[in-house]
This record gives C-alpha cells, sequence and structure tokens, in this order.
C-alpha cells in the first residue's frame, strides 16, 4: 500500500460526458501529479501541483483541468470525453517539488468512454 | 527535453536467468534515473534510482542497474529471474535542476518461464 488513495478505481461513461478522477496524496506529501497510462502512448506525465500550486504541465489536453485543494487533495476533470480518452490515470506523490526522489503511485481509475 | 528509450517492450526469460532490462536517455543536463515496476493491476513502485555519487546502483528484489553517462544508458539487471519478477519495468528519468516531474519509457514486459 503506497498511501496514495484514488477513486473512483474504475469508471464507464460516455462520449461527450465529463468526469472527476480524485487523490488522496500520502500524508506529509506536497506535490502530486497526473499521469495516463494508454496501451499506445505509455505512461504520460499530465500536470503536476506543489502545495496547491501548478508546477509543471506535461501532455495535458485543453479538455483537462486540475487542481490541488488546501488539504491537498487533488482532482483531475476530463470534459467533453472521447473514446481515445479510454485509460488508466494515475496518481503520484512526493515530499518535495523535484524529481530526485521517489514517486509514490496510487492504484489508478480505469476509465473507459463508450 | 528529457526522453528515455526502453528497448524490447517484451523480454522472456527461464527461471534462473540473467534479466537484463536495456534504457537508454536523452538529457542535456545530468539526469536522475529511475526504474519503476509495475505489477498487474497495481500502480508505480520505485525499484532503484540514481541521482549522484555511486554508478552501480542496487535497489530491491536484487536488482541493480549502472550509469553509464559515455552510453547515456541506465540498463537493469537481475543475476537470476525469480517466477515473481514477472511485471512491466518502466525507466524514467528526471531534471531535478528544473523541478521537472518524471519522464517514462514506454515499457518492458518481463515474462519468466518456468
Amino acid at each position: 500500500d503506497s498511501g496514495v488513495t484514488q477513486t473512483p478505481k474504475h469508471l464507464i461513461t460516455a462520449t461527450g460526458q465529463r468526469v472527476t478522477l480524485r487523490c488522496s496524496p500520502r500524508s506529509g506529501d506536497l506535490s502530486v501529479y497526473w499521469y495516463q497510462q494508454s496501451l499506445d502512448q505509455g505512461l504520460q506525465f499530465l500536470i503536476q501541483y506543489y502545495n496547491g500550486e501548478e508546477r509543471a504541465k506535461g501532455n495535458i489536453l485543453e479538455r483537462f483541468s486540475a487542481q490541488q485543494f488546501p488539504d491537498l487533495h487533488s482532482e483531475l476533470n476530463l470534459s467533453s470525453l472521447e473514446l481515445g480518452d479510454s485509460a488508466l490515470y494515475f496518481c503520484a506523490s512526493s515530499v518535495a517539488s523535484g524529481g530526485s526522489g521517489e514517486l509514490f503511485f496510487g492504484e489508478g481509475s480505469r476509465l473507459t468512454v463508450l | 527535453a528529457q526522453s528515455v528509450t526502453q528497448l524490447g517492450s517484451h523480454v522472456s526469460v527461464s527461471e534462473g536467468a540473467l534479466v537484463l532490462l536495456r534504457c537508454n536517455y536523452s538529457s542535456s543536463v545530468p539526469p536522475y534515473l529511475f526504474w519503476y515496476v509495475q505489477y498487474p493491476n497495481q500502480g508505480l513502485q520505485l525499484l532503484l534510482k540514481y541521482t549522484t555519487g555511486a554508478t552501480l546502483v542496487k535497489g530491491i528484489n536484487g536488482f541493480e542497474a549502472e550509469f553509464k553517462k559515455s552510453e547515456t544508458s541506465f540498463h537493469l539487471t537481475k543475476p537470476s529471474a525469480h517466477m515473481s519478477d514477472a511485471a512491466e519495468y518502466f525507466c524514467a528519468v528526471s531534471d531535478d535542476q528544473a523541478g521537472t516531474a518524471l519522464i517514462f519509457g514506454k515499457g518492458t514486459t518481463l515474462s519468466v518461464s518456468s
């Protein structure tokens, strides 16, 4: 158990819909990262927050947005969903903002868009 | 921009045989390098990491990796494979000086046969 909690574990929805994925980081971790894992693209970095502020942005679509709340949990919002958005979405957390530390991953939220 | 290339999407070995998973990176500054493992239906967990210092890094479960700057490589090895090593392995790079998130390779699936 990494200490990172993601909900929901599975989600099935239709094209055009909007969903919200939630992540609770390990106790004490200030950084939260979102990754998308798909068969064709592999693990793609989407976005990072550190102590409530956006820190780094990767290959995140404009239809996607995220935020980190004062209690440090984070939400990833996916809107106008397309079939290609079907993937496993991982949240990870770390103590610091830099890239030398270990990332602790949740078990992921599997999104299926029909 | 940093990137990681994992050579071979699928590696098969027999139990007791040497495991060699290849990773080459591209980075304009001294990189931090990582290997993560993903077991079925689980999140990623850290196997080992190189930041500075000794270029031969030992990790969990008997794995080790050597940072070779001249070859821009960070190959993962284990002298004797065990059935429980069957999983997907990801090499990742970060540039802590810029505080960037980890950039992952596409992964290598390791199969171990008895």
